[in-house]
């Protein structure tokens, strides 16, 4: 009973190398999400997809891409890292229907560091 | 542009007492709210919600209160427990979810 999954849990990396950030989620929703948290902040949508095959930009998008091949899995990829790419990111999906919600599953975050 | 604010960083209760965490937000077109809770090196997890059409939600020892007119909802947990210390944010739904930086929540023994 995984729910979802995120690796690494944390990362250190120079200012302009890439990464991805890998989620995987074993409940079949079909809504996926990438947040960030800076300190002090709330967090803040950066991608989310409503299917395989469909995504789209949240509120804060900018060095960042995504993928959705499959329902199981959402990866993040961060080209070119920027000292102000630093955060805690989480991986959330859902099955929400619009008039009941149940609330987003998260997972437990990775931090990355860019130095 | 925050539309989900929690002006209270920090709250102090003892064990026993009632815990009241409060959030305001700016857009009337906000259909769910809800609030997490989060411990440390873990992810938010899903705790209560209300729609808009609601002004209140219990599940247990925690009630959500809504009050459409002040743009203003509030968790209530009682009676509080020691393990009720996290981070609680409140998030507000209209396509996505807008959250609240959070407020750390202490239950004194």
């Amino acid at each position: 009973n995984a729910g979802v999954t995120q690796t690494p849990k944390f990362r250190i990396l120079k200012i302009g190398q890439s990464m991805t950030l890998q989620c995987a989620q074993d409940m079949n929703h079909n809504y996926m999400y990438w947040y960030r948290q800076d300190p002090g902040m709330g967090l803040k949508l950066i991608y989310y997809s409503v299917g395989a095959g469909i995504t789209d930009k949240g509120e804060v998008p900018n060095g960042y891409n995504v993928s959705r091949s499959t329902t199981e899995d959402f990866p993040l990829r961060l080209e070119l890292a920027a000292p102000s790419q630093t955060s805690v990111y989480f991986c959330a999906s859902s099955s929400f229907n619009r008039g009941f919600n149940y609330g987003y599953t998260f997972g437990s975050g990775t931090r990355l560091t860019v130095v | 542009d925050q539309q989900v604010k929690q002006n209270s960083p920090s709250l102090s209760v003892q064990e026993g007492r009632i815990s009241i965490l409060n959030c305001d937000y700016t857009n009337s077109m906000f259909d769910y709210f809800l609030w997490y809770k989060k411990y440390p090196a873990e992810g938010p997890t899903f705790l209560i919600s209300i729609s808009s059409i609601k002004d209140k939600n219990e599940d247990g020892r925690f009630t959500v209160f809504l009050n459409k007119s002040a743009k203003h909802l509030s968790l209530h947990i009682v009676p509080s427990q020691p393990g009720d210390s996290a981070v609680y944010f409140c998030a507000a739904r209209l396509d996505d979810m807008r959250f609240g930086a959070g407020t750390r929540l202490t239950v004194k023994p």
